[in-house]
């Protein structure tokens, strides 16, 4: 099963940032939290990951709660072309083996 | 990053026939992993294949039934065999990405089979 809780689907405007939440309430010490995305007929990407600091690369913010329960992806200036399934996974000892949960339908909008 | 190349990219199949499906890479690679994706649903491991050994399969799928090749570094085959209308699926393959942490993967397109 998964170890993330995320809600089903979010809107958001072109041009505003968009900030997904992801709940991993039981992960562990040695997890990480990994963000994918998929767009509509294609394979999923990668977006970012983190252990326990904030992380940012030109895609997005990764935003980790203190004590690890949550985490936010922020895109900070959404596009059309961001509107996909955004996947928060937790994981950190099975090499290759991500358990995708049903992610969020974000969807940006004009 | 490296690019994979898969094929089919789609197919419509009969049912009881089987299917391969191909995924080469571009640079080599020592792990490749196939995944499903049901419609509708999220992505599920089916297996790890490693060349020069057998693949290594998840719980509830076997290697009668997804029998995978791992001929060399960079190229890996999975076959859909015996094929039913509850297999039609998107499959992928997937590889580590080199430089990066051990979840980071990057994906194929996918092959998405729609079986009759």
């Amino acid at each position: 099963d998964a170890k993330t809780t995320q809600p089903p689907s979010m809107d958001c405007a072109e041009g505003r940032a968009a900030n997904l939440p992801c709940n991993h309430s039981t992960i562990s010490g040695n997890e990480y939290v990994y963000w994918y995305r998929q767009i509509h007929s294609q394979g999923p990407q990668y977006i970012i990951h983190g252990l326990k600091n904030n992380e940012t690369n030109e895609m997005a913010s990764l935003i980790i709660t203190e004590d690890r329960k949550s985490s936010t992806l922020i895109l900070p200036h959404a596009t059309l072309r961001d509107t996909a399934v955004y996947y928060c996974i937790v994981d950190g000892t099975s090499y290759g083996k991500l358990t995708f949960g049903q992610g969020t339908i974000l969807t940006v909008h004009p | 990053s490296a690019v994979i190349s898969q094929k089919p990219s789609r197919d419509i199949c009969q049912r009881g026939t089987s299917l391969t499906i191909q995924c080469q890479v571009d640079s080599q690679v020592t792990m490749m992993f196939w995944y499903r994706q049901q419609p509708g649903q999220s992505l599920t491991l089916i297996a790890t294949a490693n060349q020069g050994s057998e693949a290594t399969y998840e719980s509830g799928f076997v290697i009668d039934k997804f029998p995978i090749s791992r001929p060399n570094l960079t190229f890996s085959t999975l076959t859909v065999s015996n094929m039913s209308p509850e297999d039609s699926s998107i499959y992928l393959c997937s590889i580590p990405t080199v430089g990066s942490g051990a979840n980071v993967l990057t994906f194929g397109a996918g092959s998405r089979l729609t079986v009759l």
